[in-house]
């Protein structure tokens, strides 16, 4: 059964401090995708990435995939409230069109 | 990217009834699904809703539970049948556009009481 895991599921920081949010498996995907889900709302795809090794940025926002493809972090600088939200990976199930989804990081950023 | 619109947007519903959510997409999609997400919990597929055929659901979820339909490339229902305040969650529509892209609806929030 393939799994992704993340930690940590909760993080509380101060406004300004850096944090990093992982997605681990001992399974390879061809894909990982990073979602980030606010309350009330759906998840909002942040950024796919594909190959292993791949870092992509998104403003204060850096995604790194392992050189295996097994898995993936993300590196939030200087956070803000507005980052405040749930924080989720998805894979492929089976190479398939199929996601799977990790269990989530709650991150609350306090003013 | 496409627009996605879900109705209701939250329920609460008394145990033993039934409720249909829809999805609305402002695009033809091929791929549909529906999940749920559980109160802190991720998201689980529940099923691929077929336009022209029956959905295809996940190991864990059955048909007469969950009877999905897909009249058309941008719309779909799912009824959540005979609820319990087990099935109390978030059931949230996604479609996917391509193979690196899906996107989600803003979800139908159940409370089963």
């Amino acid at each position: 059964t393939q799994l992704l895991e993340q930690s940590p599921q909760f993080l509380s920081i101060q406004e300004g401090e850096n944090l990093t949010v992982y997605c681990n498996s001992s399974s390879v995907f061809s894909s990982l995708q990073w979602y980030r889900q606010e309350p009330g709302e759906g998840p909002v795809l942040l950024v796919t990435v594909v190959t292993g090794g791949e870092v992509k940025k998104l403003k204060r926002l850096t995604f790194q995939f392992g050189d295996a493809r097994k898995d993936s972090s993300l590196h939030i600088t200087a956070a803000q409230p507005g980052d405040t939200g749930l924080y989720l990976c998805a894979a492929p199930r089976d190479s398939s069109y199929k996601l799977i989804f990790g269990s989530g990081t709650r991150l609350l950023v306090r003013p | 990217s496409a627009v996605i619109s879900q109705k209701p947007s939250r329920d609460i519903c008394q145990r033993g009834t039934s409720l249909t959510i829809q999805c609305q997409v402002d695009s033809q999609v091929t791929m549909m699904f529906w999940y749920r997400q559980q109160p802190g919990q991720s998201l689980t597929l529940i099923a691929t809703a077929n336009q022209g055929s029956e959905a295809t659901y996940e190991s864990g979820f059955v048909i007469d539970k969950f009877p999905i339909s897909r009249p058309n490339l941008t719309f779909s229902t799912l009824t959540v049948s005979n609820m319990s305040p087990e099935d109390s969650s978030i059931y949230l529509c996604s479609l996917r556009l391509s193979e690196e892209t899906q996107y989600f609806g803003p979800g139908t929030r159940l409370l089963v009481l």
